[in-house]
Formats: C-alpha cells, structure tokens, sequence
C-alpha cells in the first residue's frame, strides 16, 4: 500500500513550457485534491476531484487543468508555465474524514 | 469555513505534553475541528478531528471547548520527531467540498 505518490519530486521548467504533474493513489479513495504551497503560506486549492469523469474548480485553477479518467489517477497539468508557478505541489486523496497526501513535486519555471 | 486563529509558534521540552490552542470563535454547528500536521516540507499529516466531544487517537488528543469557539490539541509526549507545523482547520463535513483552509499554523519546536 504505497498510499498518494507524486511524480516528479522535483522540475525545472522554462517558461512557456507545458508538463503534467502526477498522482496516483491505490486506496480507492473517490475524493482527490490538488493543492500548491508557496513560501511561508499554507496550502491553497487548485482543482478537485470527487469521482473519476467529475472535476471542479479550487480557489486558484487559472493556469491549471486536470482530468480523472480512473479512480486512481488525478494528473494536474501546466498548460504554459509561468514563473508564478513556481511553487511545491501536493496532491492529496480522501477518506471519510481523513486526508492523506503525497509527498509534494517542488516546481521552479524559470 | 470558520475562520481560526492560532499561535505563530511555540517551544516545548522533549518529553512534555504540547499543548497547541486554537480559537474558532465564529464556528457553526455542522462544522468539524481537523487539525493536521507539516513536518518540514513533507505532504501535510491528518492527526484528529472533532464536532463536540473530546477525541483521542494513538496520536493527539483533542479537546474542544463546551460553547466550541476553542480547541486545544494534546501531544502526550512530545517527541524531537513531533516538531512540524500545526494547521487548525474549521469546516463542514460536506463530503464533494474538498477544500481544506489551512492559514499559516503553528510552529511547534521540541527542545531536546
């Protein structure tokens, strides 16, 4: 039971560039979350998922794009990475009242 | 979500209880008391939850005042291990509303 894993742990990406950041979890948890952390601040939501084929906005999708096309897979995709996006990226899955998350992908754009 | 107010930081002895406070005094009914964990820039930790009454896990106990605008969470025995940041979070059980509020916590320091 390897619970929330995100890959990559770490990337550098140019600006303007695109790339998808994954999660996988093998609990068969129906709720999963993406959130982003940037310095010195908590954690804030980007996109959630409640079921694989249902998405919906967080407080800060701009910029963002995510599918669920199976229970276990939640990838969070950068259309065109800004610096602004640099951040460390959690994703996380849910149960009941319990929320497990992954170990975080820290993402630089230059 | 209720909004919740807590300390910027707090020390500890190793082997001592830390006890962490938390005031959420504009909490409604429906709304549950979650408090989590960060150790250094690991994925956040789910350590307890509560509505009304007092909880106890293998982690933390959690007790929540009798009007619930407070909380206070108990580490036992605290541990160099147990040094992260403490996120009290206030919000309904509305399972399909993932969003987790979680401000800028405690800083909780165990001094060995």
């Amino acid at each position: 039971n390897a619970g929330v894993t995100q890959t990559p742990k770490f990337q550098v990406l140019k600006t303007g560039q695109s790339m998808t950041l994954q999660c996988a979890q093998d609990m068969n948890h129906e709720y999963m979350s993406w959130y982003r952390q940037d310095p010195g601040m908590g954690l804030r939501l980007i996109h959630y998922s409640v079921g694989a084929g249902i998405t919906d906005q967080g407080e800060v999708p701009n910029g963002y794009n995510v599918s669920r096309s199976t229970t276990e897979d939640f990838p969070l995709r950068l259309l065109s990475a800004a610096p602004s996006q640099t951040s460390v990226y959690f994703c996380a899955s849910r149960r009941d009242f319990e929320a497990f998350f992954g170990q975080g992908t820290r993402l630089t754009v230059v | 979500d209720a909004k919740t107010t807590q300390p910027t930081s707090m020390d500890c002895a190793e082997g001592r209880a830390a006890n962490l406070p938390c005031n959420h005094s504009t909490i409604s009914g429906n709304e549950y008391v979650y408090w989590y964990r960060q150790i250094h820039s690991q994925g956040p930790q789910y350590i307890i939850h509560g509505l009304k009454n007092n909880e106890t896990n293998e982690m933390a106990s959690l007790i929540i005042t009798e009007d619930r605008k407070s909380s206070t969470l108990i580490l036992p025995h605290a541990t160099l291990r147990d040094t992260a940041v403490y996120y009290c979070i206030v919000r309904i059980a509305n399972f399909g509303n993932e969003k987790l509020t979680f401000g800028t916590g405690t800083r909780l320091t165990i001094i060995p």
